[in-house]
């Protein structure tokens, strides 16, 4: 069972370089979120979708883009990296609203950008 | 706004003796609430739910709207409980609010 599978797991990034963050899932969930984890914080939400097609921000957007073409894909675009993107990325997936089914999560891809 | 605190980044216990791990929240609606625990090396999973009323694993988490609390606790520590630990809040809206989680360690 794949469950949520993110790559890469690591990256470095020069300031000002793109890049796409993948996440993919095998459980046919609806709802598909992307968190960002700064050392010593909690998880911030930066988009969420609740179906292909549908997508939405969530508390910190600025400086990303996503798309959800598939049920089971849901990249994280990032076009100009900067140094406050430094975090820990990770992606999750839910079979309907989180509050109700819980989340399941992917193993997280660790951004730095310098 | 909805807030979720937990106001110990670290806490040591002894095993076999008692573990609470604070959680306060914030929140004018009706909270449901979470904890989810990362092992080391994994990732990060449900550990269990208010609405459910679950014990899992021995720990078990009461929802306080007195004093706006969700304290995860277990009777008796084990090794393997040793994680950082998340409580988290659904405001009701298609997203959980994490605390900045406890990182619990069980000392032999």
């Amino acid at each position: 069972n794949a469950g949520v599978t993110q790559t890469p797991k690591f990256r470095i990034l020069k300031i000002g370089q793109s890049m796409t963050l993948q996440c993919a899932q095998d459980m046919n969930h609806n709802y598909m979120y992307w968190y960002r984890q700064d050392p010593g914080m909690g998880l911030k939400l930066i988009y969420y979708s609740v179906g292909a097609g549908i997508t939405d921000k969530g508390e910190v957007p600025n400086g990303y883009n996503v798309s959800r073409s598939t049920t089971e894909d849901f990249p994280l675009r990032l076009e100009l990296a900067a140094p406050s993107q430094t975090s820990v990325y990770f992606c999750a997936s839910s079979l309907g609203r989180g509050a109700n089914y819980g989340y399941t999560f992917g193993s997280g891809t660790r951004l730095t950008v310098v | 706004a909805q807030r979720v605190t937990q106001p110990e980044k670290l806490l040591s216990v002894f095993k076999g003796a008692p573990v609470e791990l604070k959680c306060n929240y914030s929140y004018s609606g009706s909270p449901e609430l979470f904890w989810y625990v990362q092992y080391s090396r994994q990732r990060l999973q449900l550990l269990l739910r208010h609405i459910s009323r679950e014990s899992i694993k021995g720990f078990t988490a009461d929802l306080n709207k007195g004093e706006t609390s969700f304290h995860l606790k277990k009777p008796f520590a084990q090794e393997e409980d040793s994680a950082m630990y998340y409580c988290a809040l659904a405001p009701g809206a298609n997203n959980l609010f994490f605390g900045t989680g406890t990182r619990l360690t069980v000392i032999p």
